[in-house]
């Protein structure tokens, strides 16, 4: 299987920081990752999909990129709707695996 | 706007078998490839396989041998089975339709899940 590890596993930020967290592929997955953020309590919601391409109706703040075994999320100016955990996931190959999630807290 | 709903017992006996269904509304379920997710209290997200509107199935190996899905096209839903449940298995559960760009393999929209346990 292919490991999927993100730095950090925990954020403090204060408001408008520029966040960015990091994932790392054990192997080569091109550019078959995809972004999710999860709030307490709720299902993820899918932010971004081949490490850069952003999903309809998602604000430009968030960005990502990327490619082979290190990709990155950044949230360009944090506001109050993103204190969240954030998953990455990779879909190159079976089984498709999860980061084991970053948590962004309010500094 | 697809939405999907999870449905199905909440309380399951050790050793016995975990079933739940995803209803699919506002779109067909056809064309797309349907995923399982499971997410154990304050863990991260395991996917557990998922499968294809014809029964084309992947499981995850992790699981594969106790993981069976299947889909019923005329209702509009697709279904999950673990059997030999145990404690290890007490997770919200959730489906999520599988897209793709290129590959397949990024999940949008979610079910809102629903939480399994798994308890005598």
């Amino acid at each position: 299987d292919i490991q999927m590890t993100q730095s950090p596993s925990t954020l403090s930020a204060s408001l408008g920081d520029r966040v960015t967290i990091t994932c790392r592929a054990s192997q080569s997955i091109s550019s078959w990752l995809a972004w999710y953020q999860q709030k307490p309590g709720k299902a993820p919601n899918l932010l971004i999909y081949k490490a850069s391409s952003l999903k309809s109706g998602v604000p430009s703040r968030f960005s990502g990129s990327g490619s082979g075994t290190e990709f990155t999320l950044t949230i360009s100016s944090l506001q109050p709707d993103d204190f969240a955990t954030y998953y990455c996931q990779q879909y190159n190959s079976y089984p498709w695996t999860f980061g084991q999630g970053t948590k962004v807290e309010i500094k | 706007q697809v939405q999907l709903q999870e449905s199905g017992p909440g309380l399951v006996k050790p050793s016995e078998t975990l079933s739940l269904t995803c209803t699919v509304s506002g779109g067909s379920i056809s064309n797309y490839y349907w995923s399982w997710i499971r997410q154990p209290p304050g863990k991260g997200l395991e996917w557990l396989g998922h499968i294809y509107n014809s029964g084309i199935t992947n499981y995850n190996p992790s699981l594969k041998s106790r993981v069976t899905m299947s889909v019923d096209t005329s209702k509009n839903q697709f279904s999950l089975k673990v059997t030999s449940v145990s404690a290890a298995d007490t997770a919200v559960y959730y489906c999520a339709r599988t897209n793709r760009d290129g590959y397949w393999g990024w999940f949008d929209p979610w079910g809102q899940g629903t939480l399994v346990t798994v308890s005598s």
